[in-house]
Formats: structure tokens, sequence, C-alpha cells
């Protein structure tokens, strides 16, 4: 039972256009969403995040915005670089305190970014 | 400040063996959680140690087991290795402060079961 689901397994874009990544979930107790950047033979690197009181969340070129009832996010990245080019990873985890460290992870998402 | 460390990178090891893994968490942070990546599965939750607590389990058999120490630091052990247990294995740290914390990951560690 897939709880989260990035049902492109890649995207292609032109350099400066707009990149968009999308993440549906199932679970409607997920309350806090991350997307992760990793690239080949290193860990995923934290990019931005969203709780679910939010519906936006902006830091620099990454947005991510939160529909709580269609259960989607996305995450926008403009203007995409070359160097955005990456796997990147939808995740989501419910509950406040110390039960909100078991994140769910999408399958993920190969975008490149072509000069 | 130094991020999360893991070792080590590569591990060939056979069927039956057992194998530890070590992680050190950015220096601060007190939550430790540990992944494993495959192709075919993709991320899943193994456990997360607070305190040097297990404060949460994912659904994985008992062969994988963990623990932390007072600095922080944690090691994961799988025993009776099997050959499905080839993955990347990921450990993220928290800073475990407020209602909602981000996950920062160490560059993994590459175990090959033969």
């Amino acid at each position: 039972d897939q709880q989260v689901k990035q049902n492109s397994p890649s995207l292609s874009v032109q350099e400066g256009r707009i990149s968009i990544l999308n993440c549906d979930y199932t679970n409607s107790m997920f309350d806090y969403f991350l997307w992760y950047k990793k690239y080949p033979a290193e860990g995923p690197t934290f990019l931005i995040s969203i709780s679910s009181i939010k519906d936006k969340n902006e830091d620099g070129r990454f947005t991510v915005f939160l529909n709580k009832s269609a259960k989607h996010l996305s995450l926008h990245i403009v203007p995409s670089q070359p160097g955005d080019s990456a796997v990147y990873f939808c995740a989501a985890s419910k509950g406040s305190g110390g039960s909100n460290y078991k994140l769910t992870f999408g399958k993920g998402t190969l975008l490149t970014v072509n000069p | 400040k130094a991020g999360v460390t893991q070792t080590p990178r590569y591990l060939i090891k056979t069927r039956g063996q057992q194998v530890t893994l070590s992680c050190s968490p950015i220096s601060g942070h007190r939550s430790v959680s540990w992944y494993q990546q495959t192709p075919g599965q993709g991320l899943q939750f193994l456990f997360e140690y607070f305190s040097e607590t297990q404060r949460n389990k994912g659904n994985f058999p008992g062969r994988f087991s963990g623990r932390q120490f007072s600095n922080s630091r944690s090691e994961m052990n799988v025993s009776t290795l099997e050959l499905g247990d080839s993955a990347l294995y990921l450990c993220a740290s928290s800073l475990n402060q407020g209602t909602y914390n981000e996950q920062f990951f160490g560059p993994g560690t590459r175990l090959t079961v033969l």
C-alpha cells in the first residue's frame, strides 16, 4: 500500500523554465510534508517543507504547494538550472512531537534540466 | 557544522553473516533515524532513536536492530544477512525541537550481500 505516490518517474525541462514535480498521498493523517533532492551516491538533501496548516511555502527558487482536499502537493522550481538535475523525493509524516520522525517516501521523480 | 557521517561507505558480506553500520549525527541533534533504499521498494523507514531509546519502528523483521549511545551516535545491526538485504542504508538526524523537524541525511552505506 503506497501511501505517498509520485506518478511521474521522470521529467525533462529546459534551463530557465519552470519545473513542476507532483506528489499525491492517501493517508489523511499526514500533516507534514517534505521534499528532498538526491544525487547518485549521495544521501537525500533536504529542500523545503510544509505543514498542513499552510498551503504554500517558498524558499528562493523553490515553492511547495499543498492542496489538502485533493491530498496533493507540488514542488515548483523557477527558474530551473542544470544543477537541479537529480531525483526528487516527496515525503510525509504524521503527528507531532516524537511520532513525526517516521517519514514515508514516494518513489521519486528524476528531473533533467537541459541547457 | 559537519553533516551526518556514516561508516563504512561500502561493505560486502555473504549470506548468513551479520553487519554493523555506524552513524554520527549532526552536532546537537538527538534524534537518529535509519532508512533502507532499494530499487524496488524505494526509501523505507527502519527505526528512530531518541535519547538512547527506540521511539519509532518500521515494518522490518527482528534481524534488523539498532541502538543509540549517550553521545547520540547510533549503530544499526543486521543479523543473518539475506541477499535481499543488499541496499543503501541511510541515516538521518534531526534537532527534535518544536512541532516539526526536518531530517538531514548522511551519504549512506552501500551494503552488498553475496
